[in-house]
């Protein structure tokens, strides 16, 4: 199948690190979505990038994009319990969702 | 507001029978994706609906379609389910097709085939 690959596939930090997770394609990104997902649940949207930005903020989250090499992070500072859960990158023009990195975060 | 919801939340069938799922968006929101999600292959594309035309549709067999109605809602439809069917189907709503939209997400349809 047809997918995103994000490094790594789990991480396990203390609350106050930071956290940092990749995702890179195979094709060109326009539009690009991050999402966390609890438990199985619903995906939650978190921030959305597109091929003209480099960088981008939303609170203690920060995304990069580099088109040429297809690749994008997210960084989420100064980590907390309730950030434990599943994060997705999704290539929206190319309907691709990223493998997804479990983060977990020790109080 | 309303967020997205799905129906049932939890479903279990047997092999070669057929199932419906349900999704009803978010008020005023027109386009509807619907996605599976396995531990194996992670969260795949199904379709994408605006306005009751399907826009994509993802590399699945023809056993698995869906349709939208005049309201917005959606439903999709899968006829003789096989065990490897089993998967947490999820449903997403947004306000247009742009593809920089942000998707709400429904909880999901857990389907257990057996």
């Amino acid at each position: 199948s047809q997918q995103g690959e994000e490094d790594p596939q789990a991480l396990s930090i203390q609350e106050g690190e930071n956290a940092t997770m990749n995702c890179s394609y195979k094709t060109s990104i326009n539009n690009l979505q991050w999402y966390r997902q609890n438990s199985g649940r619903g995906l939650v949207h978190l921030i959305l990038i597109r091929s003209n930005e480099r960088e981008k903020h939303s609170g203690r989250l920060r995304v990069t994009l580099d088109t040429s090499k297809k690749s994008s992070s997210l960084l989420i500072t100064a980590s907390r319990a309730a950030d434990t859960a599943s994060y997705f990158c999704y290539n929206t023009d190319k309907l691709i969702f990223g493998t997804g990195t479990r983060l977990q975060v020790f109080p | 507001k309303a967020g997205v919801t799905q129906t049932p939340r939890y479903l279990i069938k047997t092999r070669g029978q057929q199932v419906t799922l349900s999704c009803s968006p978010i008020s005023g929101h027109r386009s509807v994706s619907w996605y599976q999600q396995t531990p194996g292959q992670g969260l795949q594309f199904l379709f994408e609906y605006f306005s009751e035309t399907q826009r994509n549709k993802g590399n699945f067999p023809g056993r698995f379609s869906g349709r939208q109605f005049s309201n917005s809602r959606s439903e999709m439809n899968v006829s003789t389910l096989e065990l490897g069917d089993s998967a947490l189907y999820l449903c997403a709503s947004s306000l247009s097709k742009d593809r920089g939209e942000t998707q709400y997400f429904g909880p999901g349809t857990r389907l257990l085939v057996l």
